[in-house]
């Protein structure tokens, strides 16, 4: 299996515009996560979904910041209107249950 | 509710020392503790888990952690510490749903 895998890698784009990251999940994981990890504020939960129904939303930081699952082998993050401090490295994940979670190799975003 | 502590915001030792990494947990039940690693620019890899059984559970690259109920402690250990260990180590307990990480300790090996 490919792993996680997310894109774009790497996003840079200015103040007030719409940002959609993009994550696919390993095949048969029932869970999907998405983190946000920055030096000030280390590793965040954002939202998780368990089979593809969004289940705790409580870290998304306000309604700028929508997530959608519309099958099990995609999701996407988006943020609109963007601002600069949404930079972040954005981390997709999944598992399968309770079990270990498997990191993408992140999205570094830079709100400009 | 569950959550995690690593006391520690950095460790360094020695290459060719033991090492430590402290963690200690709070969740109610039975307790499913994880230790990630990321390496500069990379997403969390899994280094091992504790579901249940055995206290002592060895992981990848030589790593392994020491379950504690009584003081509610999962610190990662390794007998003889290498430079390529030098990165951020997160410890997690899994919950019904989410996990919970702790803050990361970065463990730097001097040569």
């Amino acid at each position: 299996d490919a792993g996680v895998i997310q894109s774009p890698r790497h996003e840079v784009t200015e103040m007030g515009q719409e940002v959609t990251l993009r994550c696919k999940p390993i095949s048969g994981h029932d869970y999907l996560f998405w983190y946000r990890q920055t030096m000030m504020r280390g590793l965040e939960l954002l939202i998780y979904f368990n089979n593809n129904v969004p289940i705790d939303d409580s870290g998304m930081p306000e309604d700028r910041f929508s997530a959608k699952m519309p099958n099990a082998s995609f999701s996407t993050l988006k943020i609109q209107p963007s601002e600069p401090r949404d930079s972040a490295v954005y981390f997709c994940a999944s598992s399968i249950h309770t079990d270990t979670q498997y990191f993408g190799p992140g999205t570094r975003l830079t709100v400009l | 509710a569950q959550s995690v502590a690593q006391p520690e915001d950095q460790v360094n030792v020695a290459e060719g020392n033991p090492l430590t990494v402290k963690c200690t947990y709070s969740v109610s039940g039975n307790p499913y503790l994880f230790w990630y690693v990321q390496y500069p620019n990379r997403g969390l890899q899994f280094l091992l888990k504790y579901i249940t059984g055995d206290n002592l559970v060895k992981g990848s690259y030589g790593f392994e952690a020491e379950f504690n109920k009584s003081q509610t402690s999962f610190h990662l250990k390794k007998p003889s510490a290498l430079v390529s260990d030098s990165a951020l180590y997160f410890c997690a307990v899994r919950g019904p749903g989410k996990s919970t990480f702790g803050d990361g300790t970065t463990l730097t090996v001097k040569p």
